[in-house]
């Protein structure tokens, strides 16, 4: 069965750059849009952004500038950095699929907190 | 502020119906028929329980069921359980630039 795991440091420094990784394991990389979907305390969802299993990147306008996601195929792992952290960039970061449904997040890491704070 | 509107808190009693309501504009819930509903218990990542505003995923109980009227998408849990109180989050496809605009959340409550 399709599994989804995030991977990353738990605290990082404001103005600084948040790095995650998600090991997508038990299925194929292909034909799938790859996402990170994030989760601020006690708040609603928030799409980040996505990666074609071809490598074609999409990107909410609201973090473009600061939001980058990339991929090893070889190693099924996706990868998000988002830059010049703020405080209100604390959140529980998920790892997503995006296609098993159409247009639909079918398949969901368990998250990772990130807090940013000094 | 989210892009879809959703409201804060729904209830109802065992075996009740209760309908949440997403509204969108005609750029997202409106313009697509990619409306897709999250169920979220505490501390648990999302589950997807509705897809292309109607459609369950293979192994969500028929109780749960979708629809959309203009730029509003609804989601109705019928015949209530206790296991159904969790927050339930909506969201539509916007475009190519923007693949999923979520809700703020409703926090589904079964009396």
């Amino acid at each position: 069965q399709l599994q989804l795991q995030e991977s990353g440091p738990g605290l990082v420094k404001p103005s600084e750059t948040l790095s995650l990784t998600c090991t997508v394991s038990g299925g194929s990389i292909s034909s799938y849009f790859w996402s990170w979907i994030r989760q601020p305390p006690g708040k609603g969802l928030e799409w980040i952004g996505s990666i074609y299993y071809s490598g074609s990147t999409y990107y909410n306008p609201s973090l473009k500038s600061r939001a980058t996601i990339s991929q090893d195929t070889s190693k099924k792992q996706f990868s998000l950095k988002l830059t010049s952290v703020t405080a209100a960039d604390t959140a529980v970061y998920y790892c997503a699929r995006r296609g098993g449904y159409p247009h639909a997040f079918d398949m969901w890491g368990q998250g990772t907190m990130v807090t940013v704070s000094s | 502020q989210s892009a879809l509107t959703q409201p804060p808190s729904a209830s109802g009693s065992p075996g009740q119906s209760v309908t949440i309501s997403c509204t969108g504009t005609s750029s997202d819930v409106g313009g697509y028929n990619y409306v897709s509903w999250y169920q979220q218990h505490p501390g648990k990542a999302p589950k997807l329980m509705i897809f292309e505003v109607s459609q369950r995923p293979s192994g969500v109980p028929d109780r749960f069921s979708g629809s959309k009227s203009g730029n509003t998408a609804s989601l109705t849990v019928s015949g209530l359980q206790a296991e159904d109180e969790a927050d339930y989050y909506c969201s539509s496809y916007a475009g190519s630039n923007n693949f999923g605009v979520f809700g703020g959340g409703t926090k589904l409550t079964v009396l």
